[in-house]
């Protein structure tokens, strides 16, 4: 298994440009997300999807879009980069099921700088 | 969603048990109380989930008194390698929108040879 992969592992933009941070998971998976970490920060929840074709945002998802069109992936998308996004970005993956919590499992992040 | 409190930093010296206290007054019914550890250029990595009670594990305690509006994670004997920041998150997939599970800003531990 191997686990939650993130692509890339860090990434230069400039303002205005747009990319995608990839995720994939392996071990099927129904609940994924996208956090973003800022320096001697805590992780905010961007957003987050309970199964194929289901996403939702979190607590801060402006500037950002997802979709989730398999069970394995969960793209980020940003749509027009700010230095404000600058940012490591991490994906998880758990188990999903109503009134359970399960362990997530965390990607190595993505390194973003917006210049 | 329910809100963690919990120190900024802890310092403790090798060999010692730490013992790192979350406050959630407003826990709901379904939540479950769990605890990861972040690394430097890490994501974070679970350590222990639990309901009620004391749960145990390999690494890690986690004590959780009856009203539940606190807990107490204890790491015993720490070592250099157990610097790093815990996180304490509160929370479950409970529908009606609440399928999300929020960090805090976590305790940094720093373990002093």
């Amino acid at each position: 298994n191997a686990g939650v992969t993130q692509t890339p592992k860090f990434q230069v933009l400039k303002t205005g440009q747009s990319m995608t941070l990839q995720c994939a998971q392996d071990m099927n998976h129904e609940y994924m997300s996208w956090y973003r970490q800022d320096p001697g920060m805590g992780l905010r929840l961007i957003h987050y999807s309970v199964g194929a074709g289901i996403t939702d945002q979190g607590e801060v998802p402006n500037g950002y879009n997802v979709s989730r069109s398999t069970t394995e992936d969960f793209p980020l998308r940003l749509l027009s980069a700010a230095p404000s996004q600058t940012s490591v970005y991490f994906c998880a993956s758990s188990y999903f099921a109503q009134g359970k919590s399960y362990e997530q499992y965390f990607g190595p992040g993505t390194r973003l700088t917006v210049t | 969603l329910a809100k963690t409190t919990q120190p900024i930093s802890m310092d403790s010296y090798e060999g010692q048990e730490v013992n790192i206290t979350c406050s959630h007054n407003n826990i709901a019914t379904n939540d479950y109380i769990t605890w990861y550890q972040q690394f430097p250029s890490q994501g974070p990595r679970f350590i222990i989930q639990g309901y009620k009670t004391k749960v145990t594990n390999e690494v890690a305690s986690l004590f959780i008194p009856a009203d539940r509006k606190s807990s107490t994670l204890s790491l015993p004997r720490v070592s250099l390698s157990d610097t790093a920041v815990y996180y304490c998150l509160v929370g479950s997939y409970s529908g009606a929108g609440s399928y999300q599970l929020t960090f805090g800003k976590g305790t940094k531990l720093s373990v002093i040879p």
